[in-house]
C-alpha cells in the first residue's frame, strides 16, 4: 500500500519564521505535489515536481519554494511565513507514467502563524 | 471561470435516498478523472475513478460526459457514513486539479 509520510500534523510558528514542511513517499513515484485546502476554497495546488530536481509552479506559489533533491521526499518551504499562510497543507504522489492513476495523500499538516 | 467546479451543497438526505453530484471542467484535454472522499480534518481518499464507459463500483456510480465536459457521482441507498465532503478531480495535462467540494449530510 502507498504511504505518504508528512513530518508534522500540527505545527505554530511565528510571522517571519522559515517554515519547512517535508513529505516522503515510499512507492517511488516521479509526481509529488503540495496542495494547501482552505475553507470554501478546496485544495489549491502549490507546486508539482516531475522527478527529481524538477518543479513547476501551480495557482499560488507565492512566499513559497520547494525542494526535490531525492525522489521520495518533497519538501515545501514558507520563506517568511505569515498569518494568511495558515491553512492545512497536503502533499501527494503518483507514478509519472500512468496518466489514469490517482493521487495518494499525507494525513495533512494543519499550520497556524501567529 | 475555475478549471473544476461543483455544487457547494450542501446536500442533506435522508438514509436510503439516491443522491447525485455533478462536476464540470474546463480543460478539454483532461485525461483521466477521479472522486475523492474527505471526512472532517481528514485528507481526501479515493472513492473511485471515472471511465469513458462510466462504472459502478457497489452503490455509487461514476459518469463521464466529454462532449459537455462534466463528470457525476451517483450514490443510491445513501448510508449515514456516506456523510463527508466529496471531491472532483480532473487530470489536465501535466497536474491534478480540485472542485471545492460537495458536502454530503445523510441523516437518520
Amino acid at each position: 500500500d502507498v504511504k505518504v509520510t508528512q513530518s508534522s500534523r500540527y505545527l505554530v510558528k511565528r510571522t517571519g519564521e522559515k517554515v519547512f514542511l517535508e513529505c516522503v513517499q515510499d512507492m517511488d513515484h516521479e509526481n509529488m505535489f503540495w496542495y494547501r485546502q482552505d475553507p470554501g476554497l478546496g485544495l489549491r495546488l502549490i507546486y508539482f515536481s516531475y522527478d527529481v530536481k524538477m518543479k513547476e509552479k501551480g495557482d499560488i506559489p507565492e512566499g513559497y519554494s520547494v525542494s526535490r533533491e531525492k525522489k521520495e521526499r518533497f519538501s515545501l518551504i514558507l520563506e517568511s511565513a505569515s498569518t494568511n499562510q495558515t491553512s492545512m497543507y497536503l502533499c501527494a504522489s503518483r507514478p509519472g507514467t500512468a496518466y489514469n492513476s490517482p493521487l495518494h495523500f499525507g494525513n495533512g499538516t494543519r499550520l497556524t502563524v501567529t | 471561470r475555475k478549471e473544476v467546479e461543483q455544487d457547494p451543497g450542501p446536500f442533506n438526505v435522508p438514509e436510503g435516498a439516491t443522491v447525485a453530484f455533478n462536476c464540470t471542467y474546463s480543460n478539454s484535454a483532461s485525461q483521466s478523472f477521479f472522486w475523492y472522499r474527505q471526512d472532517c480534518r481528514k485528507e481526501p481518499k479515493l472513492l473511485m475513478s471515472v471511465y469513458s464507459s462510466g462504472n459502478e463500483d457497489g452503490r455509487f456510480t461514476a459518469q463521464l460526459n466529454r462532449a459537455s465536459q462534466y463528470i457525476s457521482l451517483l450514490i443510491r441507498d445513501s448510508k449515514l457514513s456516506d456523510s463527508a465532503t466529496y471531491l472532483c478531480v480532473v487530470n489536465p495535462p501535466n497536474d491534478m486539479r480540485f472542485g471545492a467540494g460537495t458536502r454530503l449530510t445523510v441523516k437518520p
